[in-house]
């Protein structure tokens, strides 16, 4: 059964800061895993997209990686603003039985 | 990107009825639906994967005489929530997925359920 894991459930850290969240899987039999944004209350925001074959990828301030052999992906944010504050989920697309699985979520909060 | 869309928004009913939800996908045919649920400050948990025409398979320990979904067309799907209670408060959200190799979700923006 694949469980996915985030750590930490929560961070806080002054405007400026390069940060890393860590999601982890238990099963590397996954087809692709994503990064969310969630704000209170709203939906979901697609961050990015990693497919199984590829090792990370970028877009703007946000890279993440995936290592599917150590079943981890991290997100990298650089230079974080008080408009990154949200709650990150990672999920993974597992192969069996074509569900995708989330994190419990880091909440982030970037102090003006 | 593709856009999915969920209406209504929020909606308040009282204990005892039932309230429908839908997800449309607006600019691709989405083969594939998913309903999940989310309570305050914990994650997604799917409820239910439906394939358009063909009968939802609904994850252990949901009711699927409670949550009825109907995924009728290539761009809609349908929750129904009967015979609600306040327990049933919660966040629901749908995804869909097209065809293609990336098997990338997207997800509607969520409704939220408050029953009195």
């Amino acid at each position: 059964k694949q469980e996915v894991t985030q750590i930490p459930a929560a961070l806080s850290v002054p405007e400026g800061e390069n940060l890393v969240l860590n999601c982890s899987f238990t099963d590397s039999a996954i087809y692709n895993l994503q990064w969310f944004r969630q704000d209170p209350g709203k939906g979901l925001t697609s961050l990015l997209l990693i497919q199984s074959s590829q090792r990370e990828q970028t877009s703007g301030r946000l890279n993440a990686s995936l290592d599917k052999s150590s079943g981890r992906s991290t997100l990298y944010i650089a230079a974080s603003q008080p408009g990154d504050s949200a709650t990150y989920l990672c999920a993974a697309y597992h192969t069996g039985g074509f569900k995708t699985i989330f994190g419990a979520g880091t909440r982030l909060f970037v102090k003006a | 990107g593709a856009v999915v869309s969920q209406h209504p928004s929020w909606v308040i009913c009282k204990s005892g009825t039932s309230v429908k939800i839908e997800c449309r996908s607006l600019d691709f045919q989405a083969t594939t639906m998913f309903w999940y649920r989310q309570f305050p400050k914990q994650s997604l948990m799917l409820m239910a994967t439906s394939n358009e025409g063909s009968k939802a398979t609904y994850e252990q320990g949901v009711e699927k005489d409670k949550f009825l979904i109907n995924h009728a067309s290539l761009t809609l799907s349908t929750l129904t929530v009967t015979s609600a209670h306040p327990e049933d408060s919660s966040f629901y959200i749908c995804s869909a997925r097209g065809e293609g190799q990336s098997y990338e979700q997207y997800f509607g923006p969520g409704t939220r359920l408050t029953v009195t």
